[in-house]
């Protein structure tokens, strides 16, 4: 059972907007920085946001991440049939000395 | 480019022990990193098994730190999972990975494709 919580769907139509949050506690999000992940179907999960809000090379910039306290956020602005796709949060979480995911998100374009 | 390919038997028996490879090209293990393993049972998410460094630190999941040891061969370039004693509920898809720098335990950015471990008699 994890203990960041994401909502497990969200969808939108193309060129639209879709925001997922991730919520955690002081021992994860709360002391450490927030990660996110977006796995395709079929495919291994990539690394798409780190540090709460940087973006590996080559990640295009409509994808951004946020931090506030325990809880995080990714957006995805301009939304395409390409961000179909399963997306989790992830941090550290000092009381399990653990690295711990998100529920996961199934992000659905309309 | 680091490329990580993940080998080893896609069917384990219950209370038996899974053994998986993960060879690394492009890079060598001893020269600094942590490594990791995640696993993702079918149509669920993703669950961090743990973290080593080659000289020795290692982290493992609370959850499974009892049954799994991690080890690196930096002879053959190559480290390994062991996870013994499963059950039906370590049928996953199991993945080696390396973080995105130097100086992290996790946060993963260098993937293997996966591996699909089925525990069945």
């Amino acid at each position: 059972q994890s203990v960041l919580t994401q909502p497990p769907s969200a969808s939108g139509t193309p060129g639209q907007w879709v925001t997922i949050s991730c919520s955690g506690s002081n021992s994860n999000i709360g002391s450490h920085t927030v990660n996110w992940y977006q796995q395709l179907p079929g495919t291994a999960p990539k690394l798409l946001i780190y540090n709460n809000s940087q973006r590996p090379s080559g990640v295009p910039d409509r994808f951004s991440g946020s931090k506030s306290g325990t809880s995080a956020s990714l957006a995805i602005s301009g939304l395409q049939s390409e961000d179909e796709a399963d997306y989790y949060c992830a941090a550290w979480d000092d009381s399990l000395n653990a690295y711990v995911f998100g529920t996961g998100t199934e992000v659905t374009v309309l | 480019q680091v490329q990580l390919q993940e080998s080893g038997p896609g069917l384990v028996k219950p209370s038996e022990t899974l053994s998986l490879t993960c060879a690394v090209s492009g890079y060598s293990i001893s020269s600094g990193f942590y490594w990791g393993w995640i696993r993702q049972p079918p149509g669920k998410g993703l669950e961090w098994i743990g973290s080593f460094y080659h000289l020795g630190n290692t982290y493992y999941n609370p959850s499974l730190k009892s049954r799994v040891t991690m080890s690196v061969d930096t002879s053959k370039n190559q480290f390994s999972l062991k996870l013994n004693s499963v059950t039906a509920a370590d049928t996953a898809v199991y993945y080696c990975a390396r973080p995105y720098t130097s100086a992290d335990k996790a946060r993963f950015d260098i993937w293997g494709q996966g591996t699909l471990v089925t525990v069945s008699s």
